[in-house]
């Protein structure tokens, strides 16, 4: 299977809070696992992305956990801001940048001040 | 580095033309573009893979016959909404790699409305 589930759909955070947002997969062969974000009329932005050789990766307020056996991988946003406000979206890819990404469904994060 | 440029950023046509979208990627070369559609409020949906100078491969659904793919140079893509209908109003996202970068790159968006 190809599908990428994500949840929440939204999420209202508190300034300074911090954001989880999930994501699962089926498909055992994908290997790349990317965050995106997303402002309004505009296309998505890498934000970090990680391999399944590791459990986590930071890069500065934002961290990915990996769960390789139970297939699933979250982003954490440390002490979120109101500039955080945007749409995040996981995806899954199989092999390199030349294959197609699956995209979750999306979280609409709002950081209230 | 690696930037995807999209335009025009929003069109507005008449029901029954055709519509380009063009995608260039400014400073690598890209050798794979691919092409997505997102709707109000919902995911990215990809309609086409296209590598240069071959023909695009289409995703499931997508009329190949409506949404014209042409990846003629390693540096511009373009996206051709042919006989435009309201249905096809929405968001058109392009992105673009090189040969071996790890990760491919998103254009802007085109905001299409049909009228």
């Amino acid at each position: 299977q190809q599908q990428v589930k994500q949840s929440p759909q939204s999420l209202i955070v508190q300034k300074g809070g911090i954001s989880i947002i999930n994501c699962a997969y089926e498909n055992t062969a994908f290997d790349y696992f990317p965050w995106y974000q997303q402002f309004p009329g505009k296309g998505p932005a890498l934000l970090i992305a990680i391999r399944p050789d590791v459990s986590e990766k930071k890069e500065g307020r934002f961290t990915i956990s990996f769960n390789k056996s139970a297939k699933q991988f979250s982003l954490h946003i440390m002490d979120s801001q109101p500039g955080d406000s945007a749409t995040y979206f996981c995806a899954a890819r199989k092999g390199n940048a030349g294959n197609m990404l699956t995209f979750g469904g999306g979280t609409r994060l709002m950081v209230k001040p | 580095g690696a930037v995807v440029s999209q335009h025009p950023s929003r069109v507005i046509c008449k029901s029954g033309t055709s519509v380009k979208i063009e995608c260039r990627s400014l400073d690598f070369q890209a050798t794979t573009m691919f092409w997505y559609r997102q709707f109000p409020k919902q995911s990215l949906m990809l309609m086409a893979t296209s590598n240069e100078g071959s023909k695009a491969t289409y995703e499931q659904g997508v009329e190949k016959d409506k949404f014209l793919i042409n990846h003629a140079s390693l540096t511009l893509s373009t996206l051709t909404v042919t006989s435009a209908h309201p249905e096809d109003s929405s968001f058109y996202i392009c992105s673009a790699r090189d040969g071996t970068a790890t990760e491919a790159f998103f254009g802007q968006g085109t905001r299409l409305t049909v009228v």
